[in-house]
């Protein structure tokens, strides 16, 4: 168990341009979570996976945001057109359905900066 | 719908005395709930969780929490502080039906020497 890996951890942009993020969840875990956490702020929900099937989506996913799981393992979160309010950490998380009272696994997060 | 207020975004206490880290939830329905630790520039580590059973649980670090329905809380505590529990400090609510966690505004917690 490697635990979930977050790539790149740190990632400053100019604004307008697009950024890519991607996250390999626990092996087994067929969940996967994406969360943004602003500064002073807890994590807010942005959209989940199970297997490959997007499930659910935040309103704050706006259409500049999209995320990808084609083969039910790695995801990947793109933001096109960034903008300075995309600032933020980009948390992924899973778990293995059905064991939810077990919480998530985080990873380390990819702190994005649009300048 | 679900909820978790953190009472407090900074909480200060001396090295050895006593830690106390508030959360009160809102859910139409039994919650699941949970405690989370971020140390800087790292993701959220579980403390610990409450499903169903006693409501008094006990997480890593020497960390417990009590669920009170009556009370409508999930406070977090430690007898004694150490340095290492420098950190912000996250209650989190889910339901065992939902998919999402909500989570609180954190509890930034420093431990003075």
């Amino acid at each position: 168990d490697t635990g979930v890996s977050q790539d790149p951890r740190h990632k400053i942009t100019k604004r307008g341009q697009n950024v890519t993020f991607r996250c390999d969840p626990i092996s087994e875990h067929n969940r996967l979570y994406w969360y943004r956490q602003t500064l002073g702020q807890g994590p807010e929900f942005l959209t989940y996976f199970q297997n490959e099937a997007q499930l659910e989506k935040s309103r704050l996913l706006s259409d500049r945001f999209s995320a990808e799981r084609p083969k039910g393992s790695f995801s990947t979160l793109e933001i096109q057109r960034t903008e300075q309010g995309d600032s933020a950490m980009y948390l992924c998380a899973s778990s293995l359905e059905g064991y939810r009272g077990r919480g998530y696994t985080f990873g380390s997060g990819t702190r994005l900066t649009v300048v | 719908a679900q909820s978790v207020t953190q009472l407090g975004s900074h909480v200060s206490v001396s090295e050895g005395a006593l830690v106390l880290l508030r959360c009160n939830y809102s859910s139409s329905v039994p919650p699941y709930l949970f405690w989370y630790v971020q140390y800087p520039n790292q993701g959220l580590q579980l403390l610990l969780k409450y499903t169903t059973g006693a409501t008094l649980v006990k997480g890593i670090n020497g960390f417990e929490a009590e669920f009170k329905k009556s009370e409508t809380s999930f406070h977090l505590t430690k007898p004694s502080a150490h340095m290492s529990d420098a950190a912000e400090y996250f209650c989190a609510v889910t339901l065992h039906t939902g998919n999402q966690f909500y989570f609180g505004t954190g509890t930034s917690l420093t431990v003075i020497p």
